[in-house]
């Protein structure tokens, strides 16, 4: 079982905002970064939100990350069909000494 | 830019090891400081495997801390991961990965080399 958690599947309407929560604990999410990466299918993994709330450049301003204590959440405003994929939450695990994933929420977009 | 290509073979025997191989193009692997092994069974999620810097230290996902290793090869700019006893459940698609030192996410991916176990 994956150390953080989430959803297994978000879905929204275009134009809509969704969002995506990812809970973890004191040993991991609470004390360190959190990243999320979109996964669209039969592709690598992509980032889109590193250190909590920072967007790497060429990233739609549509997305944007939270951390509040033991949790994070990843939000999508403006929902476009392009934005159905996996969507990941990662962070350092001190208990661990390693990286950990949540275990992914596919989101759809109806 | 950055390009990262996984090889190795595609089908491992049950008990046997699996081996791969991450060639490193368009920057030295001495430029940046981690470098990760992450897989994904299929249909599931994404799962940290571990990592090596430059200088040769290495983690270990703790579950599988006593069959894997990370080593490196800095004149051929690739490193490699050994997972030694596998079973179905190591079937996977495995990537390599680097880490951006500064914001601390995986910047470069590799597309993936699927390894099935099977006899």
């Amino acid at each position: 079982q994956p150390v953080l958690t989430q959803a297994p599947s978000a879905s929204g309407t275009p134009g809509q905002r969704v969002a995506i929560s990812c809970s973890g604990s004191s040993s991991n999410i609470e004390n360190n970064y959190v990243y999320w990466y979109q996964q669209l299918p039969g592709t690598a993994p992509k980032v889109l939100i590193y250190r909590n709330d920072q967007r790497p450049s060429g990233v739609p301003d549509r997305f944007s990350g939270s951390k509040s204590g033991t949790s994070a959440s990843l939000a999508i405003s403006g929902l476009r069909s392009e934005d159905e994929a996996d969507y990941y939450c990662a962070t350092w695990d001190d208990s661990l000494s390693g990286r950990v994933f949540g275990g992914g929420t596919k989101l759809t977009v109806l | 830019q950055v390009q990262l290509q996984e090889s190795g073979p595609g089908l491992v025997n049950p008990s046997g090891t699996l081996s791969l191989t991450c060639r490193v193009s368009g920057g030295s692997i001495s430029s940046s400081n981690w470098w990760s092994w992450v897989r994904q069974p299929p249909g599931k999620g994404l799962e940290w495997i571990g990592e090596i810097s430059h200088t040769g230290s290495t983690h270990y996902h703790p579950s599988l801390k006593s069959r894997v290793a990370v080593s490196v090869d800095k004149s051929k700019n690739q490193f490699f991961l050994s997972l030694r006893s596998v079973t179905a459940a190591d079937t996977a698609v495995y990537h390599c990965a680097r880490l951006d030192d500064s914001a601390g996410y995986f910047q470069y991916w590799g597309q993936g080399a699927l390894v099935t176990v099977s006899s």
